[in-house]
């Protein structure tokens, strides 16, 4: 089953925070993050394997709630190179690997 | 190659031709996936395969719809008598990880596929 994203839009101004959220109905064992530009193919941002773990790299960072079987994704201080579709990814335990609907994010200067 | 590399990049097709689209992936990446994207839309789940077995096919739309990975390698997503609604583009990943989840996904730029 897919997951549920959200918003499924959002715009900010160069240096403003966002806060993507992904949610399942089906336990998680894991969550990727992935960034899609238009006409380009999604490129990998993280990957959180265990409840409650936490990543980030630059000014991007994200959460994993096991228990919640929910993820976030969190974009502090946004520049304009951020702008594209992100999309959780989820897998149900071996059985597949589903992507998200996504979520459009466009800075703006 | 260093990255995926799929092939063809644009193809167009009458209704009711069959088309294959080719999926070279990262030389030694066990795991492989297909997927559909309509514009707009997130890449929706086809099937995987682990080195030439496929696991999961239960998101190929039809049975006009064949994938396969014989020597565990490239694969091949063939669509028979394509249909308009058959349009759009097909990515393929690979992961280096053994099991689905574990490891990064690296897409190839995708074959876009429109059917008149």
């Amino acid at each position: 089953q897919q997951p549920v994203q959200s918003p499924q839009a959002v715009i900010l101004r160069e240096g403003e925070d966002a806060v993507i959220n992904c949610s399942s109905s089906k336990a998680l064992y894991s969550v990727h993050w992935y960034r899609q530009k238009h006409g380009e193919a999604p490129v990998f941002l993280m990957i959180l394997l265990k409840g409650g773990e936490q990543k980030g790299h630059d000014k991007i960072s994200a959460s994993f709630n096991e228990k919640k079987q929910q993820s976030s994704l969190y974009l502090t201080a946004s520049q304009l190179s951020y702008s594209g579709t992100y999309f959780c990814g989820t897998d149900n335990y071996g059985q597949n690997f589903v992507f998200g609907p996504g979520t459009r994010l466009s800075v703006l200067p | 190659g260093a990255g995926v590399s799929q092939s063809p990049r644009y193809k167009v097709a009458k209704r009711g031709q069959d088309v294959a689209l080719r999926c070279d992936p990262i030389s030694g990446h066990v795991s492989l996936f297909w997927y559909q994207q309509a514009l707009g839309q997130g890449p929706e789940f086809l099937t995987y395969f682990q080195n030439e077995a496929q696991l999961d096919k239960s998101g190929l739309p039809s049975d006009r719809f064949f994938a396969e990975r014989p020597e565990g390698s490239v694969s091949t997503l063939k669509i028979q008598r394509t249909q308009q609604e058959d349009s759009a583009v097909y990515l393929c990943a690979s992961s280096s990880g053994g099991g689905i989840g574990t490891g990064e996904l690296f897409f190839g730029e995708g074959s876009r596929l429109t059917v008149l």
